[in-house]
């Protein structure tokens, strides 16, 4: 079956860096994509990765290895605002997004 | 610039109720998508559609139904709700869903209680 897993939860200080893991076996893969998502909202674009490599987009970058099934997102400078789940999402052979559970990140102050 | 918008917001339904959310967005996106949230677990794709007058199954379908009359407009349709059907949904939308670089844009997610 198709898989993405991520940590349930991170806790990070205010001003530092985090890394957000994610991990997929998917069938066929045509890119990885990462959104935010604040407790009550609406999931809302942050990345998206097809070759290998690091994108980096201001404070937030993100990973991609293809031949270990694996991707990170790194947030540098952490602002309270960051608070939020991050989620994962493969799209496989069929052009269908997976999704995984999401990572909820908590910052303290 | 709206967006994709979502209605009603929130709804509490006795079991065996029936309701219908809408979904409409004015960005002339071709692709539209209805998934349900739960705790613990990813997104998961309920119906989508592909243009006006089509619709296909998602990984979750039973249980709903829906129609894309119009372009804008996407309809999910619950006939006899049940509790297991207790979730936050979201409509999405977006212009190409066969182009792995095209990106969603989510409603602000209808919140639904069936007791």
């Amino acid at each position: 079956g198709q898989n993405i897993d991520q940590p349930t939860e991170m806790t990070a200080t205010e001003g530092a860096i985090v890394q957000i893991n994610c991990t997929y076996q998917t069938s066929g893969f045509n890119g990885l994509f990462w959104y935010q998502q604040h407790a009550g909202e609406a999931p809302t674009f942050l990345s998206y990765n097809v070759l290998d490599g690091l994108e980096e987009k201001g404070r937030f970058s993100s990973f991609l290895s293809r031949s270990k099934g694996y991707s990170y997102l790194l947030l540098k400078e952490l602002q309270m605002k960051d608070s939020a789940s991050y989620l994962c999402a493969v799209m496989d052979s069929n052009y269908q997004l997976i999704w995984g559970a999401g990572t909820k990140l908590i910052i303290k102050p | 610039n709206a967006g994709v918008t979502q209605t009603p917001k929130f709804r509490v339904l006795k079991t065996g109720q029936s309701m219908t959310l809408l979904c409409a967005q004015d960005m002339n996106h071709e692709y539209m998508y209805w998934y349900r949230q739960d705790p613990g677990m990813g997104l998961r794709l309920i119906h989508y559609s592909v243009g006006e007058g089509t619709t296909a199954k998602g990984e979750v379908p039973d249980g709903y139904n829906v129609s894309r009359l119009k372009k804008q407009n996407f309809l999910l349709g619950l006939e006899s709700a049940a509790p297991s059907q207790t979730s936050v949904y979201f409509c999405a939308s977006t212009t190409d869903g066969y182009s792995g670089a095209n990106v969603l844009t989510f409603g602000a997610g209808s919140r639904l209680t069936v007791l």
